[in-house]
């Protein structure tokens, strides 16, 4: 069985903050991909990254950036400099290599950015 | 525009009628998926086709839903005799690949 767990329920930040959003897995499979969604207000899910399990390197995108540690099942995504627009729940995300791609998701967290 | 839609965008109905709800991929993508998304959670897997072939189930799936992909193009989503648990945000993805879904802007049904 997979799991995703997303530990912060709701986190509120003042513009410009740096905020780091949660997230542990739990699969067997020694294959899996990892994902972050955002979902905005307006309710579509929004794709943000995806990482396969040989591929550990960190990543940067603008002001966003990705940790992916597998000694302890980690993929927490960091927010620098968080704006207005950041506010909205966003999923971690995960799928196993014989899954047909389904995703599990996490229960998601809350990001509200406060001007 | 060119992203998966999804058609009604919101529904009201009655328990214990019937509500069928519709998803149009992305004209190339082979593969489709249904998800719902109850409040405050994440979406859960509800089902997978690949063209038109339903490959995948998920046990929350009862004998009151049923999904179709009849020419491996547009997919439909009914349940049947609705019940208040049913209350949720129905969303659909597609993809050309295992690991790159495309979601759309889901279904939000309310059974009254």
């Amino acid at each position: 069985a997979q799991k995703v767990t997303q530990a912060q329920t709701e986190i509120s930040v003042v513009e410009k903050e740096d905020v780091t959003l949660d997230c542990v897995y739990e699969t067997r499979d020694t294959t899996y991909y990892l994902f972050w969604y955002k979902q905005p207000p307006s309710g579509e899910l929004v794709f943000l990254i995806r990482r396969n399990s040989f591929d550990e390197q960190n990543e940067i995108s603008g002001r966003y950036s990705w940790n992916f540690q597998k000694s302890t099942s980690s993929f927490n995504f960091t927010i620098t400099a968080s704006q207005v627009v950041d506010s909205a729940v966003y999923f971690c995300a995960l799928f196993g290599g014989t899954s047909y791609g389904k995703l599990t998701f996490g229960q998601g967290t809350i990001l509200t950015v406060h001007p | 525009d060119t992203g998966v839609s999804q058609d009604p965008r919101h529904k009201i109905t009655k328990r214990g009628q019937n509500v069928t709800f519709r998803c149009d991929p992305i004209s190339e993508h082979n593969r489709l998926y249904w998800y719902r998304q109850t409040l405050g959670q994440g979406p859960e897997f509800l089902t997978y086709f690949q063209n038109e072939a339903q490959l995948e189930k998920s046990r929350l799936l009862s004998d009151r839903f049923s999904a179709e992909r009849p020419k491996g193009s547009f997919s439909t989503l009914e349940i049947q005799r609705t019940e208040q648990g049913d209350s949720a945000m129905y969303l659909c993805a597609s993809s050309l690949s295992f690991y790159e879904q495309y979601f759309g802007p889901g279904t939000r049904l309310t059974v009254t």
